[in-house]
This record gives structure tokens, C-alpha cells and sequence, in this order.
């Protein structure tokens, strides 16, 4: 029941911007879009976050449609280590918490 | 800096065994989850917490149970583990977001991958 989708894979040389989109066609007016990546073996790490504003932190940057029907994020200088799966999320809101559904991502490999 | 530890990263525990996986957070995060992950199947919800002794199932809760002594910790019980119950296991915490809002992050820890043989 993922609400987003995403390309499967990308790549990206080393030192240029990585720009990795995302579609959530769905999305109603208070619902934000979350970023996390996964590192091979490691638990997901929280990139960043947004409601309708472009957004950026000291990881990334990230860029909201005017409609919120979609999104991008932004690596400015991708290196080695950015490589990972990537995933853009819309939660569900369940008995007083939320559940972040993943998907299943996007693979992003930085190449030397 | 938000931290979420996991008791173990690595464990493997034969088929009947009861298995605990322990999960700190050190940030007084209300919410507590636990998620399994496997190929192909994406981060599936098993349980959460909105507060101490208090318990919610995800979506797959069949085979665990959990604890919630204690707001910091959050434990995943496998009374009989079975070699179907070879996963990751991610523990995540987070706070509600303010009032009229819908922002709230999950942070997440390592990572505790079992083997069950």
C-alpha cells in the first residue's frame, strides 16, 4: 500500500548533483514526504522532510511540485559513501502513530 | 543527535528458542516500533508503542510479542522462534509532532539481523 513511487535504480557520477524524484499523485493537503536511506546492512537513516516548501539541511535539499503531486531530492555533491537505496515516504496515520510504508525504493550508485 | 541502540547486530538462535531483541532510545520518545525487513518485501510493521505498557500490532504480529517497561526501552519477544523468523529487525522511536501537525520522524537503529536455524 505503498502511496509513492519511484524509479527502481539510478546512477550518478562522483562530485555531481544526484536529483532522485518521486510521485505521490495521492497525496492529501497535511500529509508530508519523508526521505530516508539505506545503507547496505544498516538500519534506514532520516534525510529530511517537507509539507510544500522547498526544504534543505545539511544533507540534502529538497524540492516539492506547486500541485505536491511530486518531489525531488537532492544530493549537491554526491559521493561514494551516498550510495544506498533511497526511499521516499508518505505515512499512514494508524491508532495515534504513523506507519511509514517503504516501498522499495530507489537504488542509487555513485560511481568514481 | 537522536540514538537508537540495538542490543545485538548479529544473533542466531535454533528453531524453539525463546529470542529477545532489545531496543534503547535515549531521546524520551513516546513512540516506539518495530519493524521486520526482508528481500523483496520492503520494512513491515510487527508492533508499536504509543506509551510505557502500552502495545499496538502492526501488520505481521503472528509469532511476537513485545514489552514496554519502561518509555526508553522497547523489547521483541520471539516465544518460539522458527526459521521463517530469519529477518532484520529494526527497532524505531520518535515524538508526536505539535498540535494540527502531521510531521513526525522516525529514527531508526541499526539493525539486529537473526538467523534461525
Amino acid at each position: 500500500d505503498a502511496k509513492t513511487t519511484q524509479p527502481t535504480s539510478m546512477d550518478c557520477a562522483e562530485g555531481r548533483a544526484a536529483n532522485l524524484p518521486c510521485n505521490h499523485s495521492t497525496i492529501s493537503g497535511n500529509e508530508y514526504v519523508y526521505w530516508y536511506r539505506q545503507i547496505h546492512s544498516q538500519g534506514p537513516q532520516y534525510i529530511i522532510h517537507g509539507l510544500k516548501n522547498n526544504e534543505t539541511n545539511e544533507m540534502a535539499s529538497l524540492i516539492i511540485t506547486e500541485d505536491r503531486k511530486s518531489s525531488t531530492l537532492i544530493l549537491p555533491h554526491a559521493t561514494l559513501r551516498d550510495t544506498a537505496v533511497y526511499y521516499c515516504i508518505v505515512r499512514v496515520l494508524i491508532q495515534g502513530a504513523q506507519k511509514l510504508v517503504f516501498g522499495q525504493g530507489t537504488r542509487l550508485t555513485i560511481n568514481p | 543527535d537522536v540514538k537508537v541502540t540495538q542490543s545485538s547486530r548479529y544473533l542466531v538462535k535454533r528453531t524453539g528458542e525463546k529470542v529477545f531483541l532489545e531496543c534503547v532510545q535515549d531521546m524520551d520518545h513516546e513512540n516506539m516500533f518495530w519493524y521486520r525487513q526482508d528481500p523483496g518485501l520492503g520494512l513491515r510493521l510487527i508492533y508499536f508503542s504509543y506509551d510505557v505498557k502500552m502495545k499496538e500490532k502492526g501488520d505481521i504480529p503472528e509469532g511476537y510479542s513485545v514489552s514496554r517497561e519502561k518509555k526508553e526501552r522497547f523489547s521483541l519477544i520471539l516465544e518460539s522462534a522458527s526459521t521463517n523468523q530469519t529477518s532484520m529487525y529494526l527497532c524505531a522511536s520518535s515524538s508526536p509532532g505539535a498540535w494540527g501537525t502531521d510531521q513526525e520522524t522516525q529514527y531508526f537503529g541499526p539493525g539486529t539481523r537473526l538467523l534461525v536455524l
